[in-house]
């Protein structure tokens, strides 16, 4: 079974771009969240979507969004970028959310 | 909001030896995960606990959820050098049936050969 899949591993942006991010969960999974991963800050959660619906979102503003398709892959899209907008943005699959969590292997963003 | 206090920072150690970590809450959880991260990588999942008072092992880990549902323990015993890395603890909401992680600080973990 194939594992929480997420492009592009790596992205350079330049400060006021945009970024859209992707994410594959594991098969029959319905739920993904997004996380981003900081040195300072740490893991902290972003939001989370079940079933094409945000249920849930952490305290970001609001050029941090997502959505999630009828087959549960999800995308993540950050506008006006900033310089502290640089992280490693982790993307988790569940099968229902509140369940055991896998994680993709991140998408590294580094803003110039 | 909620606060995972997750401890030591980090711990360096001689091959062979037990670790110990843990992580206290402010509130209650209903689910306590622990993950290992490599450089680069995303978190793995290492255990998940369920229930107050559960204790689970994986191999050369064990994890248990503490009755008071504010805290729980990761031991690895006899450690090896594939251990290094950072260890997260993480809770999952107690009051709401979603997805949402809440994760301590990280214990970074250093095993000298």
């Amino acid at each position: 079974k194939a594992g929480v899949t997420q492009t592009p591993r790596y992205l350079i942006k330049t400060r006021g771009q945009q970024v859209t991010l992707s994410c594959s969960p594991i098969s029959g999974h319905r739920s993904v969240s997004w996380y981003q991963q900081t040195p300072g800050q740490g893991l902290q959660f972003l939001f989370e979507y079940f079933s094409e619906t945000q249920r849930n979102k952490g305290n970001f503003p609001g050029r941090f969004s997502g959505r999630q398709f009828s087959n549960s892959r999800s995308e993540m899209n950050v506008s006006t970028l900033e310089l502290g907008d640089s992280a490693l943005y982790l993307c988790a699959s569940s099968l229902l959310g509140a369940t055991e969590a896998f994680f993709g292997q991140g998408t590294r963003l580094t803003v110039v | 909001g909620q606060q995972l206090n997750q401890s030591p920072q980090s711990m360096f150690i001689q091959e062979g030896e037990d670790v110990s970590m843990n992580c206290t809450s402010s509130s209650i959880f209903n689910t306590w995960l622990w993950y290992k991260q490599d450089p680069g990588e995303g978190p793995v999942l290492l255990i998940a606990l369920y229930k107050a008072g559960e204790l689970t092992s994986n191999g050369r880990l064990t994890a248990q959820f503490g009755i008071t549902r504010k805290d729980s323990f990761l031991n690895i015993s006899a450690s090896i050098p594939s251990d290094v890395g950072i260890y997260f603890c993480a809770g999952q909401d107690g009051s709401s049936n979603t997805g949402k992680l809440i994760f301590g600080q990280g214990t970074t973990l250093q095993v000298k050969p």
